[in-house]
């Protein structure tokens, strides 16, 4: 299966959102509502952000969340802060429930 | 707390086979899937192998399917992936991670693991 499409980078000042998107199939992305999220910062383990589309782990700022449209879901960080600046990627369960499929990433600037 | 560390991580040759540990703590492992999940360097996050919590069958990347296992020791809280045939492409950090519904909750700090003549 090919990766979940990720825009490659995106960018905002301190301050202001940014939304970042994963479009999928009908296959994975569309199918079922088991879209996540991950960080990842330079040398670190990616950290879980967002669940089931929308859900929030404990401890992670309300300032990051989810939503999905079709095929594509999204991943929205309002009131950006430097410490936000990482890469990340999107995650789906496909429809076989078997196989995992990730987007390709996104890095995020913070000017 | 939860830990995950994996071990067995190296630089070998082509052709050969390595053999990666994920140690598990700080939750009931027997009662939770596990995924293997790499990144080649400078590159994402790629799906290898997922083993559910009886450990019966594994699921694999097409990529590495015939050449890898995963595999699970409940008693022992160990997750393994058996690596055979390696390629230059399977360089990678390996790390495995916990199954908590459909999302991986928690993960390793990797292994890097090399192939190179």
């Amino acid at each position: 299966q090919s990766a979940l499409t990720q825009p490659r980078s995106v960018s905002g000042s301190p301050g202001q959102s940014v939304t970042i998107s994963c479009t999928g199939t009908s296959s994975d992305v569309g199918a079922y509502n088991y879209v996540s999220w991950y960080q990842q910062h330079p040398g670190e383990a990616p950290k879980l952000m967002i669940f089931d589309v929308n859900k929030r782990p404990s401890g992670v700022p309300d300032r990051f969340s989810g939503s999905k449209s079709g095929n594509t879901a999204s991943l929205t960080i309002s009131g950006l802060q430097a410490e936000d600046e990482a890469d990340y990627y999107c995650c789906s369960y496909t429809d076989t429930y078997t196989d995992v499929i990730f987007g390709g990433g996104t890095h995020l600037t913070v000017l | 707390q939860v830990q995950l560390v994996e071990s067995g991580g190296g630089v070998v040759q082509p052709g050969t086979s390595l053999r990666l540990s994920c140690a598990a703590s700080g939750f009931s492992f027997s009662s939770h899937g596990m995924n293997w999940v790499r990144q080649a360097p400078g590159k994402g996050l790629e799906w290898v192998a997922l083993i559910w919590y009886h450990g019966n069958k594994g699921e694999y990347a097409d990529s590495v399917k015939g050449r890898f296992t995963i595999s699970r020791d409940n008693s022992k809280n160990t997750l393994y992936l058996q690596m055979n045939s390696l390629r230059a492409e399977d360089t990678a950090v390996y790390y495995c991670s916990r199954i908590n519904g459909y999302r991986d909750d928690y993960w390793g700090q990797g292994t890097p693991v090399i192939v190179s003549s």
